[in-house]
């Protein structure tokens, strides 16, 4: 069975841009959540979807948001791209959202010039 | 709020060596605990995990068990190989009233040379 799998795996943008990665879970699964890492702050979650719905938000301002289809692949955006986005955004999947066990993508690298 | 706390890195061992990686964490109910690998370039991998206290999680010759009385998950390992050399991360899982999220310890960075 394939696991998850993040597009693209590189990216370079520059201050005042949006970006928009794309996250396919592993075949049957039904909840996404997304986490930021960067060398300062660590793994930190963003948000999980589960059935197309939004079900727990981290703590990150209004210019990050997401989405999931009714596939279950999984969207997020961030817009008005600053400095400090610059991290490793990584996709996790699990099989339903009260099942505890999350599966990793390979990460998508965001640069931000 | 949950936390994660684990020791400082880096670590550095020889091969063959017994490997300690302490973990505690802070948590209002019952969480589930988990260890993450995460090797140069890639995301993070599973390594083991554990549900309730006294649960010991093993995976290839690593281990690890829920002490509720202490609030701990130490990873340990009997005799470490260079191919374990990567970013070890503890983390918890606890339900909250909509779907639930992993929280992080800070990692660390192990290197075992030969």
């Amino acid at each position: 069975k394939a696991g998850v799998t993040q597009t693209p795996r590189y990216l370079i943008k520059t201050r005042g841009q949006q970006v928009t990665l794309s996250c396919s879970p592993i075949s049957g699964h039904r909840s996404v959540s997304w986490y930021q890492q960067t060398p300062g702050q660590g793994l930190q979650f963003l948000f999980e979807y589960f059935s197309e719905t939004q079900r727990n938000k981290g703590n990150f301002p209004g210019r990050f948001s997401g989405r999931q289809f009714s596939n279950s692949r999984s969207e997020m955006n961030v817009s008005t791209l600053e400095l400090g986005d610059s991290a490793l955004y990584l996709c996790a999947s699990s099989l339903a959202a009260d099942t505890d066990t999350q599966y990793f993508g390979p990460g998508t690298r965001l640069t931000v010039l | 709020g949950n936390s994660v706390t684990q020791m400082e890195g880096p670590v550095t061992l020889s091969e063959e060596a017994f490997l300690t990686i302490n973990c505690t964490y802070t948590a209002t109910g019952y969480p589930s605990l988990f260890w993450y690998v995460q090797y140069p370039g890639e995301g993070l991998q599973l390594l083991l995990k554990a549900t309730k206290a006294d649960d010991k999680g093993s995976n290839k010759g690593f281990e690890a068990t829920y002490r509720k009385e202490t609030t701990s998950f130490h990873l340990e390992k009997g005799s470490v190989q260079v191919s374990d050399s990567a970013v070890y991360f503890c983390a918890l899982s606890e339900e909250e009233t909509s779907g639930s999220r992993l929280t992080f310890g800070e990692g660390t960075q192990l290197t075992v040379n030969p």
